[in-house]
């Protein structure tokens, strides 16, 4: 079975770091281009952040663009984001997700793993 | 960049039809691809129509994607009380290169 599990989601102040991780299983994430997608409490599903398959193409949204650095292992068969700059705002479900190659959407997604940040 | 505007809430009873439109804010939604995911809050979302009209396996075909003029629409034939959930549209943004989510649609099923 195809599964994406993240871990690390944790409570930060602002300002504050995390790092967040996703372990592909049943599949070999060196020919997927990755993502990063998360929902704030009461709204609706916000894309963050793309790698392909390599790591030679990054995007990132406008919201986290400069605080937030996804990178890859293909060899641990792992997606990580590493989050800085933490903002209240930041709060939230962060789900990992898989995109099928020559196209857009996303087959593929983890549980998602939870992220506050308060004061 | 675009918005993609989807109504806030559907509903239905079990066994009818459920229509959620798609609408983009600033171009004919002719020009783009939308995939269709459904999510129940606390699970992973899922993948249920993607480039417009086009269905994974292991997805009911009571799901299916269509465009029409400036919108694209994602129709639930056979309301079953398991479909109660959030559906998002989307598209993938290639001059800007952001993947872009609908505002979202709450399908209640009566």
């Amino acid at each position: 079975e195809e599964v994406l599990m993240e871990s690390g989601g944790a409570s930060r102040q602002p300002g504050g770091s995390l790092r967040l991780s996703c372990e592909a299983s049943g599949f070999s994430i060196h020919i997927y281009e990755m993502n990063w997608v998360r929902q704030a409490p009461g709204k609706g599903l916000e894309w963050i952040s793309y790698i392909n398959n390599v790591g030679s193409n990054i995007y990132y949204a406008d919201s986290v663009k400069g605080r937030f650095t996804v990178s890859r292992d293909n060899t641990n068969n792992s997606l990580s984001l590493q989050m800085s700059s933490l903002r209240v705002e930041d709060t939230g479900v962060y789900y990992c997700a898989r995109r099928v190659p020559r196209s857009a959407h996303f087959d593929l997604w983890g549980q998602g793993t939870p992220v506050t940040v308060s004061s | 960049q675009s918005v993609l505007t989807q109504p806030p809430s559907a509903s239905g009873a079990p066994g009818q039809r459920a229509t959620i439109s798609c609408s983009r804010s600033n171009s004919n939604i002719g020009s783009i691809t939308v995939d269709w995911y459904q999510h129940i809050p606390g699970t992973a979302p899922k993948l249920l129509v993607y480039r417009g009209d086009q269905r994974p396996s292991g997805v009911p075909d009571r799901f299916s994607g269509s465009r029409s003029g400036t919108s694209a629409s994602l129709v639930i034939s056979g309301l079953q009380s398991e479909d109660e959930a959030d559906y998002y549209c989307a598209t993938w943004d290639e001059r800007l290169k952001v993947y872009i989510f609908g505002t979202g649609t709450r399908v209640t099923v009566l």
